[in-house]
């Protein structure tokens, strides 16, 4: 199993750019990395999802190196709707790999004014 | 297009008295299963059941029983409730999309209290 380790919580403010780094030392060769968004009293939302270099959809980008044992999440221009708590999951999720998914504590994000 | 739905929203219970989650999707899913996530944490897996007629034990199964009812219900069994049950349960559903993606689709929760 990947383990992954990312920041307990951060701090930014509105109109800011925020990144989130995940590590993931013994990431397997069939393994995506997916980010999870997580609002009070919410199921965790799907955010993005890659397996190298850089992925973009309309809410964030993903960036992933060479050696994929680490990525970023990024934010552009937080809100105040952004505040959450985000999960770094990795695992062979289209083998049908959810059962082997952790979830840690995530990374608590909070935006201020 | 309800996607995942869960009842009750709320519960509480006393010590030893037994209740059923109910969970049910309408995306046509095969997979499903069943999250426990205690204050400040991150959520642990409970039950899975990767397709009808089959269910698997997750990370934390103890005290609890599921049922894969058909393709679009899985209910969570807790026979004997106990106070270190009291969570919030959450059932989830993961398909690919035609974005190319493998995500998991979440219900709103159930918050369960036990005293």
């Amino acid at each position: 199993l990947a383990k992954t380790t990312q920041p307990i919580s951060m701090d930014s403010y509105e109109g800011q750019e925020v990144n989130i780094t995940c590590s993931h030392n013994n990431i397997a060769t069939n393994d995506y990395i997916t980010w999870y968004q997580q609002f009070p009293s919410q199921g965790p939302r799907f955010i993005i999802q890659g397996y190298k270099t850089k992925v973009t959809n309309e809410v964030a980008s993903l960036f992933i190196p060479a050696d994929r044992k680490s990525s970023t999440l990024s934010l552009p221009r937080v809100s105040l709707s952004d505040t959450a708590v985000y999960y770094c999951l990795v695992g062979d999720v289209f083998s049908g790999g959810y059962n082997k998914l952790i979830f840690g504590a995530g990374t608590r994000l909070a935006v201020h004014p | 297009n309800a996607g995942v739905t869960q009842t009750p929203k709320f519960q509480v219970l006393k010590t030893g008295q037994s209740m059923t989650l109910q969970c049910a999707q309408d995306m046509n899913h095969n997979s499903m299963y069943w999250y426990r996530q205690d204050p400040g944490m991150g959520l642990r897996l409970i039950y899975y059941s990767a397709s009808e007629g089959t269910t698997d034990k997750g990370e934390v199964p103890n005290g609890y029983n599921v049922s894969r009812l058909n393709k679009r219900e899985f209910s969570l069994r807790l026979e004997s409730a106990a106070p270190s049950q009291t969570s919030v349960y959450f059932c989830a559903s993961p398909t690919s999309t035609d974005r190319g993606v493998d995500e998991q689709y979440f219900g709103p929760g159930t918050r369960l209290t036990v005293t």
